[in-house]
């Protein structure tokens, strides 16, 4: 099975600018959840997106959008970035539509807004 | 609401010893699963171990173990035989079923090092 993956590794912003971070699935995988982790806290839902539809939500504002392609990668677009969008974001991928109860992790992107 | 909550912000144990992370959660949905997650310094979340709510034995995995108390809502992570190759952080995390896969909600975290 190929793992998930994202991209870039790492990214420097300026604020007010705009940001894509890129995943792709685990094989078999038709979900895929992004989650932000400030530093020295947890992992925080941001969305997640089924069949390519947005399915779930956290406490994150519009700016924070994202998409799901028809071979169930992922991109998430955060625009008119502000300091504390510093964070690494991390990728989930899983197999719903039954209770499946793991999600695989991507290595994350770690994106500093200057 | 869901909510986890891990008390210890970092622990220390010697090579080749146990030791217990600790993890309390609160939820009113009577099905739910709780997971544990290893961080290591690059950034990736690395599953561990899971718990279901209505198993009706402890999970284990190799050298993991889950500490299922239902009634005090804990699930403390044990990690036997400690290697210098399980620093990291430790997270434990929940989702609630009772309308499909709901996201998972982490604690804090714990940071363990392991002492040669």
């Amino acid at each position: 099975e190929t793992g998930v993956t994202q991209s870039p590794t790492h990214l420097i912003k300026t604020r007010g600018q705009q940001v894509t971070l890129r995943c792709s699935s685990q094989s078999g995988h038709n979900t895929v959840s992004w989650y932000q982790q400030a530093l020295g806290q947890g992992p925080q839902f941001i969305f997640q997106y089924y069949r390519e539809e947005e399915n779930g939500r956290g406490n994150f504002p519009p700016r924070f959008s994202g998409l799901q392609f028809p071979n169930y990668s992922s991109e998430l677009n955060v625009n008119a970035l502000e300091l504390d969008d510093s964070a690494l974001y991390l990728c989930a991928s899983s197999r719903e539509g039954l209770l499946s109860y793991e999600q695989y992790f991507g290595p994350g992107t770690r994106l500093t807004v200057t | 609401a869901q909510k986890i909550t891990q008390t210890q912000p970092g622990m220390f144990v010697q090579e080749k010893e146990a030791v217990t992370l600790d993890c309390t959660y609160d939820t009113s949905d009577p099905s739910y699963g709780l997971f544990w997650y290893k961080q290591p310094s690059s950034g990736e979340m690395i599953f561990l171990i899971y718990q279901g709510s209505y198993d009706q034995q402890n999970a284990t995995e190799g050298r993991y173990s889950l500490n299922f108390q239902k009634a005090r809502k804990s699930a403390n992570l044990v990690i036997s035989a400690s290697q210098l190759g399980d620093s990291a952080m430790y997270f434990c995390a929940m989702r609630e079923y009772h309308s499909g896969n709901t996201p998972l909600v982490f604690g804090k975290g714990t940071r363990l090092s392991v002492i040669a």
